[in-house]
């Protein structure tokens, strides 16, 4: 059962245009959202995380947008640069367990 | 600040050996997770602790893993006998804050590639 899906494998942009990856949960409860970036040979790495009271956060040009009534999520990267290139996991947490549970991944490829 | 270690980075061992994986988190990180990340999955949450005592191993094959982490700081995730299956990154990562809560955010390691012939 997999409560948070990440149905693009991969996605390819050109640099400085917008980067848009999606995230759909099904666990209603979830009320704690993140996005981590993983480099090859690395661990992933925090990025940008919401809370279900909120329904947009941002950081430089990072935004990730939530939409509770659809259960999806999503991350835009504006402008798409070529060392955006990696794996972006989804994660979610929540209904009484602080266990965040990922999903399985998005391969964004930058082009210059 | 140096980050999450993890030794060995790469192990290679056949089916029915026993292997063991250490983690040193960040200095004063009370929280530390073992994760399984099995190729063309995201990281599954093994164990997670809490100074030196176990909050959550409900996804932990307790019949072949184990874990420990003596004295609230460095842990040793130990599996015995390995199976073909087990082949996956085992990550580690560590975060501040004592109650472990998933807002706090979590510092990963560069994990440790298993495979299991």
């Amino acid at each position: 059962d997999q409560q948070v899906k990440q149905n693009s494998p991969s996605l390819s942009v050109q640099e400085g245009r917008i980067s848009i990856l999606n995230c759909d949960y099904t666990n209603s409860m979830f009320d704690y959202f993140l996005w981590y970036k993983k480099y090859p040979a690395e661990g992933p790495t925090f990025l940008i995380s919401i809370s279900s009271i909120k329904d947009k956060n941002e950081d430089g040009r990072f935004t990730v947008f939530l939409n509770k009534s659809a259960k999806h999520l999503s991350l835009h990267i504006v402008p798409s640069q070529p060392g955006d290139s990696a794996v972006y996991f989804c994660a979610a947490s929540g209904g009484g367990s602080e266990k965040l549970v990922f999903g399985k991944g998005t391969k964004l490829t930058v082009n210059p | 600040e140096a980050g999450v270690a993890q030794s060995p980075r790469y192990k290679i061992i056949e089916k029915r050996q026993s292997v063991a994986f250490w983690c040193n988190p960040i200095s004063g990180h009370a929280t530390l997770y073992w994760y399984q990340q099995i190729l063309g999955q995201g990281p599954k949450l093994l164990i997670q602790f809490q100074n030196n005592g176990v909050v959550d191993d409900s996804q932990l094959p307790k019949d072949r893993f184990s874990a420990e982490r003596l004295k609230g700081v460095d842990s040793t995730l130990k599996i015995q006998p390995a199976k073909l299956e087990d082949s996956a990154v085992y990550l580690c990562a560590s975060s501040l804050d004592r109650a472990g809560r998933a807002w706090d955010t979590q510092y990963f390691g560069p994990g440790t590639r298993l495979t299991v012939l």
